[in-house]
């Protein structure tokens, strides 16, 4: 059984340019999680979503960006127009089970360098 | 809101104990949980304790929670050069904060040999 898989595990973008981060939740996860992790502080949750369903966006920034969690295929996060300020590690994670005790499993992360 | 914090870096010798101590805001929380991120990896989960229980053990791990101080500590015996890495502490927060983990900004972790 495959882990969180992440793709790019690195990726470079130019200030203005969009960024398409992708997440393949384990196999039979039905939530995904999206968390921003800045150099020398903690993960910061965005997003947390089911499958074609956005549960709780609380910590996503109001404007550039967005995520999805499609039927079918990977959960995307987007980030339009970036700038420098966007440069971070973004992990996203997935569960099977919501309840009191929620086991996350997280992906290895993508870099994001913005120029 | 929730708050989690901790403290940013500790340094063992090899075969000694480490101490990872966490505090946070929640007095709601139902699950704490310890884990672990090495370079360039994602967080992988080493241990977890209900908030009803004072201590957990789990082979070189010890979780202590003391939740009349908003307390929990982590605890590796025999600590070796692998297990140096960033440890951190998560709360899951209350229902009315959508019960989502809510990360301290983590300990960096060095095992000198």
């Amino acid at each position: 059984n495959a882990g969180v898989m992440q793709n790019p595990r690195h990726l470079v973008r130019r200030r203005g340019q969009e960024a398409r981060l992708r997440c393949s939740p384990m196999k039979g996860h039905s939530h995904v999680y999206w968390y921003r992790q800045l150099p020398e502080e903690g993960l910061k949750f965005m997003v947390y979503l089911q499958k074609e369903n956005i549960i709780d966006e609380s910590g996503m920034p109001k404007e550039r960006f967005s995520a999805e969690f499609p039927k079918e295929g990977p959960s995307i996060l987007r980030i339009q127009q970036v700038v420098r300020g966007d440069s971070a590690a973004y992990f996203c994670a997935s569960s099977i089970l919501t309840g009191e005790n929620e086991k996350l499993f997280f992906g290895s992360g993508t870099q994001l360098s913005v120029l | 809101g929730e708050d989690v914090e901790q403290s940013l870096f500790l340094s063992v010798r090899e075969g000694d104990s480490s101490v990872i101590n966490c505090t946070y805001t929640d007095s709601s929380s139902t699950y704490l949980y310890w884990y672990k991120q090495e370079p360039g990896a994602g967080l992988q989960l080493l241990t977890y304790i209900f908030s009803n229980m004072d201590m957990k053990q789990d082979q070189r791990l010890t979780v202590l929670l003391n939740k009349k101080d908003k307390h929990l500590s982590l605890r590796i015996a025999d600590t070796q050069t692998g297990d140096s890495a960033i440890y951190f502490c998560a709360e899951r927060g209350a229902e009315e904060y959508g019960n989502k983990l809510v990360f301290g900004a983590g300990t960096i972790l060095r095992v000198k040999s």
